[in-house]
């Protein structure tokens, strides 16, 4: 069983929707990440909180907008998605020095 | 600029034979190394990590690794692989100022394990 929960599991929106994934964990991490990733590929970051600021942001596009309203939650809000855009979205969390990266089991998007 | 490179994008073996996945990291300083196994459909389970301190490092599931900093490598081994072995394993190198932190992972070695 993961400590970090995602929901939902899976998605289907279209390409005007708005929608958003959720993730929570309470094993007092202060460092939160979101990662894509594409079948048969590893996992690319996406974003990183770091006690609730946004310290990483590797060029993501602006129709993907993460939220992390407090040290237990991280939100990615969605809008306007492209095809392209299906895939596996991982967040994970961990103590902010020097301390692994605990996953959750994602959720799987497809964008029709 | 940190890179890992795992050469072998599949490999089988048989129930109960050792196993041995091969990782290389390009990283300036002493990494903060990882591996990650992800079943299908599931998110990255940590099996095991080095930050610093003895080169063999023990992991869950039976599995170990070790780091040789004069060959870049952190390999993955398991003495007997089980069926429930198979999966994809990543391989991870940690950078930046707090190492694990910004992980750059490599592409992935695909087990698959033959009765």
């Amino acid at each position: 069983d993961t400590e970090v929960t995602q929901t939902p599991k899976h998605l289907v929106m279209g390409m005007t929707n708005k929608k958003s994934l959720k993730c929570e964990q309470h094993m007092g991490h202060r460092a939160m990440y979101w990662y894509k990733q594409k079948a048969k590929k590893p996992p690319e970051l996406m974003f990183v909180y770091s006690y609730e600021k946004l310290s990483i942001n590797e060029s993501v596009p602006s129709r993907f907008s993460p939220e992390c309203p407090n040290s237990s939650l991280l939100n990615l809000h969605l809008h306007a998605l492209q095809p392209e855009d299906s895939a596996l979205y991982l967040c994970a969390s961990s103590l902010i020095q020097d301390q692994p990266q605990h996953f959750g089991d994602g959720t799987r998007l497809s964008i029709l | 600029a940190q890179s890992v490179t795992q050469p072998d994008i599949h490999i089988t073996v048989s129930e109960g034979a050792s196993l041995e996945l091969r990782c290389n990291y390009s990283y300036g300083a002493t990494p903060y190394l990882f591996w990650y196994v992800q079943s299908p459909g599931q998110g990255l389970q940590l099996l095991l990590k080095y930050f610093s301190g003895d080169t063999l490092v023990q992991g869950i599931k039976g599995f170990e690794a070790e780091f040789k900093r004069s060959q870049s490598s952190f390999n993955l081994r398991k003495p007997s692989v089980h069926w429930s072995d198979a999966a994809e394993y990543f391989c991870a190198v940690g950078a930046g100022l707090t190492g694990a932190n910004n992980l750059f992972f490599g592409t992935g070695t695909r087990l698959t394990v033959i009765p």
